[in-house]
């Protein structure tokens, strides 16, 4: 069954700090994709990366950085020299190569709220 | 270039009413999604439609919910006889190909509350 697990429901820190949010997946595929969006106190979904299961290089954008272990079936996104205006809900996201649709199955979220 | 467009944004039922929630894919996409937020929970896949039809719907409670995806026009998510269950963000994805992996871009969401 697949599965998607951030461990971390809240987080607070204060700006500037580093941050790092977990992910753990399950799947029984061999091809499939995860990705992390983002929800600002406003509400839409911001999507943020997605990541094949074949690429397990460590992707980095501005302060994001994200860590592809499939070993450990995670993938973490860590927020360098965090801001406020990073504070909102962030999701990771699971979905598999089925040609009959294409799901994404989200954790439960983890709230990140950083302080000035 | 529109992104994808849910309307009403918000919307008050009474118990018993109908919910009729619309979602206009971004242009040049025809797969549509529909998750539900439930207050402190995750996003929960509900359907997955293509124009005129309906290829998953395993997320879909059996009664009151239904969806379609017109060839002309928004897709529609209608619950009937809302209950105060039913109170939730209500999203809508839209992509190009619905294949794995295929990127899904999210709609502002329509929050119904039921009273």
């Amino acid at each position: 069954a697949q599965k998607v697990t951030q461990a971390q429901t809240e987080i607070s820190v204060v700006e500037k700090e580093d941050v790092t949010l977990d992910c753990v997946y399950e799947t029984r595929d061999t091809t499939y994709y995860l990705f992390w969006y983002k929800q600002p106190p406003s509400g839409e979904l911001v999507f943020l990366i997605r990541r094949n299961s074949f690429d397990e290089q460590n992707e980095i954008s501005g302060r994001y950085s994200w860590n592809f272990q499939k070993s450990t079936s995670s993938f973490n996104f860590t927020i360098t020299a965090s801001q406020v205006v990073d504070s909102a809900v962030y999701f990771c996201a699971l979905s598999e190569d089925n040609q009959a649709g294409t799901a994404l199955i989200f954790g439960k979220g983890t709230t990140l709220s950083v302080s000035s | 270039n529109a992104g994808v467009m849910q309307n009403p944004r918000h919307l008050v039922r009474r118990r018993g009413q109908e919910a009729r929630l619309r979602c206009s894919p971004m242009k040049g996409h025809s797969h549509v999604y529909w998750y539900r937020q439930l207050p402190e929970e995750g996003l929960k896949f509900m359907v997955y439609l293509q124009k005129e039809n309906i290829i998953d719907e395993s997320g879909m409670p059996k009664e009151r919910f239904s969806a379609e995806f017109p060839k002309e026009g928004p897709s529609i998510l209608r619950i009937q006889q809302v209950v105060r269950g039913d109170s939730a963000a209500y999203f809508c994805a839209s992509s190009t190909w619905g294949a794995g992996g295929d990127e899904q871009y999210f709609g502002p969401g329509t929050r119904l509350t039921v009273t």
